[in-house]
C-alpha cells in the first residue's frame, strides 16, 4: 500500500518564478492538504481540497494556489516566488470520515528560493 | 496567533532516562495529534487521541489528552538513540475540520 507520495524532492527557484508542486494520496484516500513548513517551525496550514474543491484555506497569499485531479492527486502552485517562500512543502492525505480525519503526510518538497 | 505551545523546545538527555513533553492551548481541539518528524522527512503520526482525559500507550510512549481537551502530553520512558527527533502535536477542531494546527515541536536529541 503506497503511501503519499511528492514530487519533486528538491528544487531551486530564483525570485519571481513560479513553481509547482505535485502530491499522490496514501490509496483510500480523498482529500489533499498541502502545508508549509519553515525550518524551525511546525508546519503551517495552506489548504485542503475535497472532491476537487478548495474546502479550507490558511492565512497565505493568492500567489499560492492548487488544484485537485478525479483521481485524487493534487497540485501546489506558487506564483511571484519570494525569498521567504523557501521551506519544506508537505502534502497530507485523508479519508473524511466526520471531523476526527488523521492525516498522513508524505516526505515533503524542499524548495530553495536564491 | 499560536494555538498551540510545545515545551520544552529542546531536550537532550541520556540513553535510559524518561522524558516528558508538553503541548498546550486555551482551545478545545476535537483531536490531537502527536506526530515524529526527522530532518528533510515528512512528519510520521504516532497517535491520535479524541477523548478529554484518554492515555494511549505505544511501546515506550504514553500520550496523554487533558480533560478538558486543550492540552497534551507525551511521556517515553527509558528514551534510545533511535527516539531522536521532532515531536510535533496538531489539534483540530470540528468546527473546522480538515485544518490542522501544530505546534513549533519539540527536538528530542538522546545521546548513547
Amino acid at each position: 500500500d503506497a503511501g503519499v507520495t511528492q514530487s519533486p524532492t528538491h528544487l531551486i527557484k530564483t525570485r519571481g518564478q513560479q513553481v509547482t508542486l505535485r502530491c499522490s494520496p496514501k490509496s483510500g484516500h480523498d482529500t489533499v492538504s498541502w502545508y508549509q513548513q519553515a525550518l524551525g517551525q511546525g508546519p503551517q496550514f495552506i489548504f485542503q481540497y475535497y472532491e476537487e474543491e478548495e474546502r479550507q484555506r490558511g492565512n497565505f497569499p493568492d500567489r499560492f494556489s492548487g488544484h485537485q485531479f478525479p483521481n485524487y492527486s493534487s497540485e501546489l502552485n506558487v506564483n511571484a516566488l519570494l525569498l521567504g517562500d523557501s521551506a519544506l512543502y508537505l502534502c497530507a492525505s485523508s479519508s473524511l470520515q466526520g471531523a476526527r480525519e488523521t492525516q498522513y503526510f508524505g516526505p515533503g518538497t524542499r524548495l530553495l528560493v536564491l | 496567533t499560536q494555538l498551540l505551545e510545545q515545551s520544552p523546545q529542546f531536550l537532550s538527555i541520556q540513553e535510559g532516562e524518561n522524558l516528558t513533553v508538553y503541548c498546550n492551548s486555551s482551545s478545545v481541539f476535537s483531536s490531537l495529534q502527536w506526530y515524529r518528524q526527522e530532518p528533510g522527512e515528512g512528519p510520521v503520526l504516532l497517535v491520535t487521541v479524541v477523548t478529554g482525559g484518554e492515555v494511549k500507550k505505544l511501546k515506550r510512549l504514553t500520550f496523554q489528552f487533558g480533560d478538558a481537551r486543550k492540552d497534551s502530553s507525551l511521556h517515553i520512558t527509558a528514551a534510545q538513540p533511535g527516539d531522536t527527533g521532532l515531536y510535533l502535536c496538531a489539534g483540530a477542531r470540528y468546527t473546522n475540520a480538515g485544518k490542522s494546527t501544530f505546534g513549533d515541536g519539540t527536538t528530542l536529541t538522546v545521546k548513547p
